[in-house]
């Protein structure tokens, strides 16, 4: 199963921006990477997916390396309600979702 | 639009007992996922239904089962439950599957004792 790996955790001053680290070495062509929050006592949120190209959304921006095998989740200017558990995943359908630890982001008032 | 909806949104059972958990997803969404999240395992796949079969399968006991009806509200059952089954079960529903945005529920925390 293709998994990610990420940093335990991270803290960004609000209003600053925020780049949350994803490395995916093994892969493959067909997967795309998902990116979900998880607020505290709330189920995960769609936050951004992509294939091969940079994507943005009006939450956040996703680039992905050229050779696919890391990818940065960009929040532009963080706010106190970013404070979250983000989840880099992989998906290209079957049965290999996994989710992995995420990245718990503190921001500082 | 409502949102996905779980119940009940609180559990105790005792060992050995079963329980079901049931999922109404966003109306008009066709498939609905099962996710099992522990302090300690995280966040774990455990199946996916479209249009009332099951598409996909995590790596879990037949323990755990599901379905999904013909308005598409899933369930979800664990029988013989064991303290390791203590956790929060999620679903999440989507309009054709995870490579589409999906909506999670707030959850059902199912306590064994």
């Amino acid at each position: 199963d293709a998994k990610t790996t990420q940093p335990n955790s991270m803290e960004s001053n609000e209003e600053e921006p925020v780049h949350l680290p994803c490395n995916h070495s093994t892969i493959s062509g067909t997967d795309y990477i998902h990116w979900y929050r998880q607020l505290p006592s709330q189920g995960p949120e769609y936050v951004i997916h992509g294939l091969t190209s940079n994507v943005n959304n009006r939450m956040a921006s996703l680039a992905i390396a050229e050779d696919r095998k890391s990818s940065t989740l960009i929040l532009h200017r963080a706010t106190l309600r970013d404070a979250a558990v983000y989840y880099c995943i992989l998906w290209s359908g079957a049965n290999n979702l996994f989710f992995g630890t995420g990245t718990r982001l503190t921001v500082i008032p | 639009k409502a949102g996905v909806t779980q119940t009940p949104r609180y559990l105790i059972k005792t060992r050995g007992q079963q329980v079901t958990l049931s999922c109404s997803p966003i109306s008009g969404h066709r498939s609905v996922s099962w996710y099992q999240q522990t302090p300690g395992q995280g966040l774990q796949f455990l199946f996916e239904y479209f249009s009332e079969t099951q598409r996909n399968k995590g790596n879990f006991p037949g323990r755990f089962s599901g379905r999904q009806f013909s308005n598409s509200r899933s369930e979800m059952n664990v029988s013989t439950l064991e303290l390791g089954d203590s956790a929060l079960y999620l679903c999440a529903s989507s309009l054709e599957g995870f490579g589409t945005e999906a909506f999670f529920g707030q959850g059902t925390r199912l306590t064994v004792v």
